[in-house]
């Protein structure tokens, strides 16, 4: 059964540094979506992408978060400056878009530490 | 925005019937219901979805009541590997977000 991959399952950063967390969604699906969850709270919306542009984002999605789709393939999300804040699990998530096919399908997800 | 509420936990002895209730009271007319569990830290796993009618598949059974405010969730032999957070999702009207509430913590008891 096709699903959504993530890359790296963890990830360990000094606050200010850069990363990008990838992401692999399901093949042929169209959207695409990134959550967080800080550790002991809810699942909060980031980010939504279709079409090789940001459809929506939240207030948390800052200047300091950028997302891309470099080739056909990956979607990433790439945190500029991090900040002890961002130490969370981030779920991307994907779906096909098309009509009767509107379900998301989340990855297993990379664990975030910031230091 | 659809909001749904959930009781914050329940208990079910394993091989028994789960049901799993939520209010979703302020759904739009052509909103779906999705429900989602958590195990552990890992990824939402997608269980069903249903609109009006009542739906099952293969984990799971949906019952939508006829005003569509409320559903309740059923796992109808409920094992160890079902303890998780159950999460019941209506999703924003307008956009495909997905808004998550703090879900049900349901433990399955040996």
């Amino acid at each position: 059964e096709p699903e959504v991959t993530q890359t790296p399952s963890h990830q360990v950063t000094q606050m200010g540094q850069e990363v990008i967390l990838r992401c692999v969604p399901i093949s042929n699906h169209l959207y695409f979506y990134w959550y967080r969850q800080i550790l002991g709270q809810k699942v909060e919306f980031l980010v939504s992408f279709y079409n090789n542009e940001i459809s929506e984002k939240s207030e948390i999605f800052d200047d300091q978060f950028s997302v891309e789709r470099p080739d056909g393939s990956n979607f990433t999300l790439k945190i500029r400056s991090t900040k002890l804040e961002d130490s969370a699990m981030y779920f991307c998530a994907s779906r096909a878009g098309t009509s009767g096919q509107e379900t998301q399908y989340f990855g297993p997800g990379t664990r975030l530490l910031v230091l | 925005d659809a909001k749904t509420t959930q009781p914050t936990s329940m208990d079910c002895a394993e091989g028994r019937a789960a049901n799993l209730p939520c209010n979703h009271s302020t759904i739009s007319g052509n909103e779906y219901v999705y429900w989602y569990r958590q195990i552990h830290s890992q990824g939402p796993q997608y269980i069903i979805h249903g609109l009006k009618n009542n739906e099952t598949n293969e984990m799971a059974s949906l019952i939508i009541t006829e005003d569509r405010k409320s559903s309740t969730l059923i796992l109808p032999h409920a094992t160890l590997r079902d303890t998780a957070v159950y999460y019941c999702i209506v999703r924003v009207s307008g956009t495909y977000k997905y808004i998550f509430g703090t879900g049900t913590r349901l433990k399955v008891l040996a």
